[in-house]
Order: structure tokens, then sequence, then C-alpha cells
């Protein structure tokens, strides 16, 4: 399986503070995206980083990607108790038509 | 409003009881595909579809067939279903060009006994 792992699994912390998660992927690929799915809910697109970059902001967010390692990471400054969901990264392959997700970190965002 | 549209969002069948999934989006959009989640596993992908009439096999195709028989639909059919079909379905859209989000639907539970 070409499936990523994040890391990791779950993550509790206080309202203010920032939460990192991590994702591992196997393959060369051609985007990295990041998901956040509320509880049983469809996934929302949060940040996109393609190949050929190292860092990106978005608000709150910073993603990180490193191809050499492949791994990305995701940040979330000053967390809020609405943040609690649970986070994929997506990784596309160079054709972009099969998306491999990272089997997800759960964070809880404590008010 | 731009959406994917999945019904039903709960169903519960027997085993070998042939069933089919919805998935209808208004974004105009090429590219549809399917996935499952299941706990600790994340997100497969079932199948995809680039456009209409054309489809390919994700991650794990086996026990599933789709059809794109028309741009904005695109159905996920059970021919027999079986209880490892137990699982979260999502549908996902976007458009085809290079890169580009996925927008999902809210999924269909489906159970099979």
């Amino acid at each position: 399986s070409q499936q990523g792992e994040e890391d990791p699994q779950a993550l509790s912390i206080q309202e203010g503070e920032n939460a990192t998660m991590n994702c591992s992927y196997k393959t060369s690929i051609n985007n990295l995206q990041w998901y956040r799915q509320n509880s049983g809910r469809g996934l929302v697109h949060l940040i996109l980083i393609r190949s050929n970059e190292r860092e990106k902001h978005s608000g709150r967010l910073r993603v990180t990607l490193d191809t050499s390692k492949k791994s990305s990471s995701l940040l979330i400054t000053a967390s809020r108790a609405a943040d609690t969901a649970s986070y994929f990264c997506a990784t596309d392959t160079n054709t972009g038509n099969q998306f491999y997700f990272g089997t997800g970190t759960s964070l809880t965002v404590i008010p | 409003e731009a959406q994917v549209t999945q019904n039903p969002r709960y169903l519960i069948t027997v085993t070998g009881k042939k069933l089919t999934v919805t998935c209808s989006q208004n974004m105009n959009h090429e590219y549809m595909s399917w996935y499952r989640q299941d706990p600790g596993l994340g997100l497969r992908q079932i199948y995809y579809s680039m456009n209409v009439e054309v489809t390919d096999k994700g991650d794990v195709p086996e026990g599933y067939k789709v059809s794109r028989k028309e741009k904005r639909n695109f159905p996920l059919i059970l021919e027999s279903p079986s209880p490892n079909q137990t699982s979260l379905y999502f549908c996902a859209s976007r458009t085809r060009q290079g890169a580009g989000e996925l927008f999902f639907g809210e999924g269909s539970r489906l159970t099979v006994l």
C-alpha cells in the first residue's frame, strides 16, 4: 500500500497552544494537501503545497514539506476549541489522478 | 451553492443485495472519485473518473463498480455486498486541470449484515 502515516494518532492540547502533526508518505508526489474532518462528516480542504515548495502559510496554518524525507508537517497556531477534528494529509501522484491519504491525527483542543 | 451530494446517507442491507450509492456534483468538475474510510486505515481510493466514460481503479476496487455516463454523476455500485464492505463512503470531485482541492460529499454510512 502507498498509504501515508500520520503522527501522532491523537493529540490533546489546551486552547491557545500550538498543535503540530506530521505526515510521512512513500512515493514521489505531485502535491500534498491537508484536510480536516469533523466527526463523521465530509473532509474539508485546508491547504495545498506543491512538491517544489518547502513551506506555505494560510491564516493560522503553516505547512512544511521535505521531499527528501518524504514528510510534511501541519502547524496550527493559537488553537481554538473549534479546531477539534481529525486531520489528514493526502498526496497525489504525478498524474494527479490517484490520491493517498494518511491515517489521520485526532486533535482535541480543550477550552 | 457548490456541493457534492451523496445518497443515501445511511443504509443497512444484507449480504448479496445489490445497491447503488449515488453521487452528484454541481461544479462542472471533470474529475470524480470514491473513497472508503475505515477506522485506523484513513481513506482509501476505490475508483476515480477523469471524465465522462473514463474510469479507472484506485487502491481498493474489488467488489465495486462505477459508471460515468454524465459529467455530474458518478454512482458507486455494489453488485453483491459483503460484510467487509461495511464502511463510510465518500465521493469527491475536483477540476481536472493541474493541482486542486477535492470537494467531498457528506458521506454514506453502509452496513452490510
